[in-house]
């Protein structure tokens, strides 16, 4: 089990706007950046959204994350094909010993 | 161009030992912390570890403590991770990136595309 929850899947259609959550705790998402990473198939990881909402250049703005609490979420909004992958959220956690955190991941289906 | 390179994955008995390194090119290696995460076969993304800038501060995971030493050569843009006592639990791809600040707290900003390790007998 993840330390952070997200589920485990996700669907939309092209054009449509999709949310992904990853739901944590006051000693991960509550008091931490959350990083996003988006992994296409058979590919590395890529970044995302860093410290909540920030895009790296080259990210369309397509793609958006927000905190709030204990949780957070990344948006993807005018949905395309390509947007099929693997997402995870990130963060660190100051209880932990291995402080870092993934959550389990959503697969992201386009329709 | 910024680029990670990971490499000295393969198969290996378990208890045995293995060495993965990251060549890194395109950035300031020195300015930045490092860490190692991993990927079992169908499964999620776990972390392993991670050093600051200067070899100053180093972490690792539960599963991994005691067993891998993770450590860099900035002078060579190098990054390494001794995998001793290997079990069938550590095959995986393990990916190496590169943090966005100097300390392992920062998060991850770029990866590169792995080498596999199978403990296996």
């Amino acid at each position: 089990q993840s330390v952070l929850t997200q589920p485990p899947s996700a669907s939309g259609t092209p054009g449509q706007r999709v949310t992904i959550s990853c739901s944590g705790s006051s000693s991960n998402i509550g008091s931490n950046y959350v990083y996003w990473y988006q992994q296409l198939p058979g590919t590395a990881p890529k970044l995302l959204i860093y410290r909540n909402n920030q895009r790296p250049s080259g990210v369309p703005d397509r793609f958006s994350g927000s905190k709030s609490g204990t949780s957070a979420s990344l948006a993807i909004s005018g949905l395309r094909s390509e947007d099929g992958a693997n997402y995870y959220c990130a963060v660190w956690d100051d209880s932990l010993s291995g402080p870092w955190v993934f959550g389990g991941g959503t697969k992201l289906t386009v329709l | 161009e910024l680029q990670l390179v990971e490499s000295g994955g393969g198969l290996v008995q378990p208890g045995r030992s293995l060495r993965l390194s990251c060549a890194a090119s395109g950035f300031t290696f020195g300015d930045y912390a490092m860490q190692w995460v991993r990927q079992a076969p169908g499964k999620g993304l776990e972390w392993v570890s991670g050093i600051s800038w200067n070899s100053g501060t180093t972490g690792y995971a539960d599963s991994v403590k005691g067993r891998f030493t993770i450590s860099r050569d900035n002078a060579k843009n190098s990054l390494y991770l001794q995998m001793n006592s290997l079990r069938a639990e550590d095959t995986a791809l393990y990916y190496c990136a590169k943090g966005e600040g100097d300390s392992y707290d920062y998060g991850m900003d770029v990866w590169g595309q792995g080498t596999t390790v199978t403990v296996s007998s």
